[in-house]
């Protein structure tokens, strides 16, 4: 069964800094897609970036970055810049080649600090 | 349009009560899903429906219904909820069920007294 480990219950940044976010995952699969998804304290579940196993280069969405090793089994997620509209919690997801079902780490609240 | 849209966004309701929850999106998506999300928790995935027909149901117990009368619409049905059924009840749309990228509504808040 895959799982995903977010190891990082709470972080702190101060705006206009840079921070990373730590994900790994286990999985026996070799093609499946990774997520962060970003919920704001208005709960709204939104995705911030998306990678596909199969590809070796980094996804990254603006000041969003990942940084993928998939021998690691790691999915880390680079804020840069950090914005007040960052705060929010942080879900790293995994998803299987067949689709479907999306398996969600524990989360990491962020806080961007003024 | 991106947009997944949920009503009624709070809902409070006795453990006798009948109650829906209504989900929309008008992207052509045919694959639609219900997750239910405790505080400070990540979402577990309840149903899926793919093009209107339920694909899965992770356990869940029959005092949720889920229904999908059409590609753009699904409904969960409450009957006989528990308090610990209060929870973020999120829907979420994706082009295909094979196709990844899920969009989510902003969620029913639902309390269960």
């Amino acid at each position: 069964a895959q799982t995903v480990t977010q190891s990082q219950p709470e972080m702190s940044v101060q705006e206009a800094e840079t921070v990373t976010l730590s994900c790994t995952y286990d999985t026996s699969e070799n093609n499946y897609y990774l997520f962060w998804y970003k919920q704001p304290p208005s709960r709204q579940m939104i995705l911030v970036i998306r990678q596909e196993a199969y590809k070796q280069q980094n996804a990254t969405e603006n000041r969003f970055s990942v940084n993928f090793q998939k021998a690691a089994k790691s999915f880390s997620l680079k804020i840069s810049d950090s914005q007040l509209g960052d705060t929010a919690m942080y879900f790293c997801a995994f998803m299987n080649n067949q689709g479907g079902k999306l398996i969600f780490g524990q989360g990491t609240e962020l806080s961007v600090k003024p | 349009d991106t947009e997944v849209t949920q009503t009624p966004k709070h809902l409070v309701m006795g453990m006798t009560n009948k109650k829906s929850l209504k989900c929309e999106q008008h992207m052509g998506h045919r694959a639609m899903y219900w997750y239910k999300q405790k505080a400070k928790k990540p979402p577990e995935l309840m149903f899926v429906y793919s093009y209107e027909k339920l694909s899965i149901n992770e356990s869940v117990p029959s005092r949720f219904s889920p229904e999908c009368p059409n590609s753009s619409l699904l409904n969960l049905h409450l009957h006989a909820l528990q308090p610990e059924d209060s929870a973020l009840y999120l829907c979420a749309s994706s082009q295909a069920y094979r196709v990844n990228e899920q969009y989510f509504g902003p969620g029913t808040r639902l309390t269960v007294t």
